[in-house]
């Protein structure tokens, strides 16, 4: 089992480039989710997907796009990148939607946005 | 509105002492959870802890305790005997039961000096 799984690690990107940031679990998880880290600050939920073929807004959504494209699969899209989006991103899963369930994280991906 | 407090942003303990983490939080419902993250240098957030709030006796995990003090909206973290591998950031996060957003403290930083 290797948990969830984020690629890439690191990534650089220009100015109003766009990139899919891929997030995939094997726990047979129903619900995913995506969540951007900034320093001095906790967590903050982009989008998240209660089960296959849903998708809903978090927090701080403006800017993103999601696909849910299999139960294992949850991918983050940044189609015109700001330097605003340079952070750390994390893709988690559970078993159910209910936040209230244990979350299993990714190890990140680090994205710097000149 | 809900949020969540770490007061301490870093703290240190000596390896085998014993030292405790503080949260506060913010929230009108009953019924919530509450959960401790650990994040070592690898960035990956790794759960450490869980309380339910309808649940009066406190949450204990091997070597990690809580301090859960409802009417004081309170939720410490004791870690005793201390190792180095604790060496990471801590976050505290909260979420209600009716909710999907899940709410993050800023962190607290512990090192374990041997």
């Amino acid at each position: 089992n290797a948990g969830v799984t984020q690629t890439p690690k690191f990534q650089v990107l220009k100015t109003g480039q766009s990139m899919t940031l891929q997030c995939a679990q094997d726990m047979n998880h129903n619900s995913m989710y995506w969540y951007r880290q900034d320093p001095g600050m906790g967590l903050r939920l982009i989008y998240y997907s209660a089960s296959e073929g849903t998708t809903d807004k978090g927090e701080v959504p403006n800017g993103y796009n999601v696909s849910r494209l299999n139960k294992r699969e949850f991918s983050l899209r940044l189609e015109s990148a700001a330097p605003s989006q340079t952070s750390v991103y994390f893709c988690a899963s559970s078993v159910l939607l209910a936040l209230t369930d244990t979350q299993y994280f990714g190890p990140g991906t680090r994205l710097t946005v000149l | 509105a809900q949020t969540v407090t770490q007061s301490q942003p870093e703290m240190s303990v000596q390896e085998a002492e014993t030292v405790t983490l503080s949260c506060t939080y913010d929230t009108s419902e009953s019924n919530y959870y509450l959960f401790w993250y650990k994040q070592p240098p690898s960035r990956q957030m790794i759960l450490v802890i869980r309380q339910e709030a309808y649940k009066q006796q406190n949450a204990t995990e091997n070597r990690f305790s809580v301090n859960f003090q409802k009417a004081a909206k309170s939720f410490s973290l004791k870690i005793s005997d201390s190792q180095l591998g604790d060496t990471a950031m801590y976050f505290c996060a909260f979420i209600h039961r009716s909710s999907n957003q899940f709410y993050f403290g800023t962190g607290t930083s512990l090192t374990v000096i041997p």
